[in-house]
C-alpha cells in the first residue's frame, strides 16, 4: 500500500518567487495536514483539510495558502518566497478521529 | 516559554542499553500523545500513540503519559545501531487527526 506521497523531492528557488508542493494522501485517508519543519527543529503546523474543507491554520503568514482537491490530494502555495522559507515540507494524512498521522518524506525546499 | 519541551540532546548509548526520553507540555488540553522516530532526510514516522494517561507497549518500545505531571516518556528496550534517529514527541488538545504540537526532537545515537 502506497504511503504518502509528496512531488517535488527537492526544489530551489529564487526570493520572491512563488512555489507549489503537492501531496497524495494514503488511499481513504481523508485529512491531510502541512507542517514546516527547520533545520534542528520539530514540525510547525501550517494547515489543516478533512473532507476539503480547512480545519485549522497555524501561525503562518497570508503568504502561504493550501487546498485539497475532490480526491483528497493537496497542494501547499507560498507566495512571494524569502529566505526564511527554506526548510523541509511535510504533508501528512490520517483517516481521521482516532488515528496518528502518517508523514510523507517531504519537499525539500531551499530559497536563494 | 514552549508549549512542548524537549531535550534535543544527543544522547549517546551502548547497545543493549535501556533509552528513556522525555518531553513536558503546559498545556492541560492536550489528550492525544504521539512518538515519532525521524531518520536524516527522511519523514517522521509514528512509533506510538496513546490517549489520554497511562502505559502503552509495542514491541521495544513503552509509551507512558502522566497528565498530572504534564509529562510524557518513552522507553526504548534493548537499544540497536538502527535505532538512532531523532525522537519527537507531539500532542494534540482535539481528536487525534487534529493540530499536532511537536517538541524539537532528541538525537540519539546507539553505538556498538
Amino acid at each position: 500500500d502506497a504511503g504518502v506521497t509528496q512531488s517535488p523531492t527537492h526544489l530551489i528557488k529564487t526570493r520572491g518567487q512563488h512555489v507549489t508542493l503537492r501531496c497524495s494522501p494514503i488511499s481513504g485517508h481523508k485529512s491531510v495536514s502541512w507542517y514546516q519543519q527547520v533545520l534542528g527543529q520539530g514540525p510547525q503546523f501550517i494547515f489543516q483539510y478533512y473532507e476539503k474543507e480547512e480545519r485549522g491554520r497555524g501561525n503562518f503568514p497570508d503568504r502561504f495558502s493550501a487546498r485539497q482537491f475532490p480526491n483528497y490530494s493537496s497542494e501547499l502555495n507560498v507566495n512571494a518566497l524569502l529566505l526564511g522559507d527554506s526548510a523541509l515540507y511535510l504533508c501528512a494524512s490520517s483517516p481521521g478521529q482516532g488515528y496518528g498521522y502518517t508523514f510523507g518524506s517531504g519537499t525539500r525546499l531551499t530559497v536563494v | 516559554q514552549k508549549e512542548v519541551e524537549q531535550d534535543p540532546g544527543p544522547l549517546s548509548v551502548p547497545e543493549g542499553a535501556i533509552v528513556s526520553l522525555n518531553c513536558t507540555y503546559s498545556n492541560s488540553a492536550f489528550q492525544y500523545f504521539m512518538w515519532y522516530r525521524q531518520y536524516s532526510r527522511k519523514g517522521p514516522e509514528l512509533l506510538m500513540y496513546t490517549y489520554s494517561s497511562g502505559n502503552k507497549e509495542d514491541g521495544r518500545f513503552t509509551a507512558q503519559v502522566d497528565k498530572s505531571s504534564k509529562y510524557i516518556s518513552l522507553f526504548i528496550r534493548d537499544s540497536q545501531p538502527s535505532d538512532s534517529a531523532t525522537y519527537l514527541c507531539a500532542m494534540s488538545a482535539g481528536e487525534a487527526a487534529s493540530k499536532l504540537t511537536f517538541g524539537t526532537g532528541t538525537r540519539l545515537q546507539v553505538t556498538l
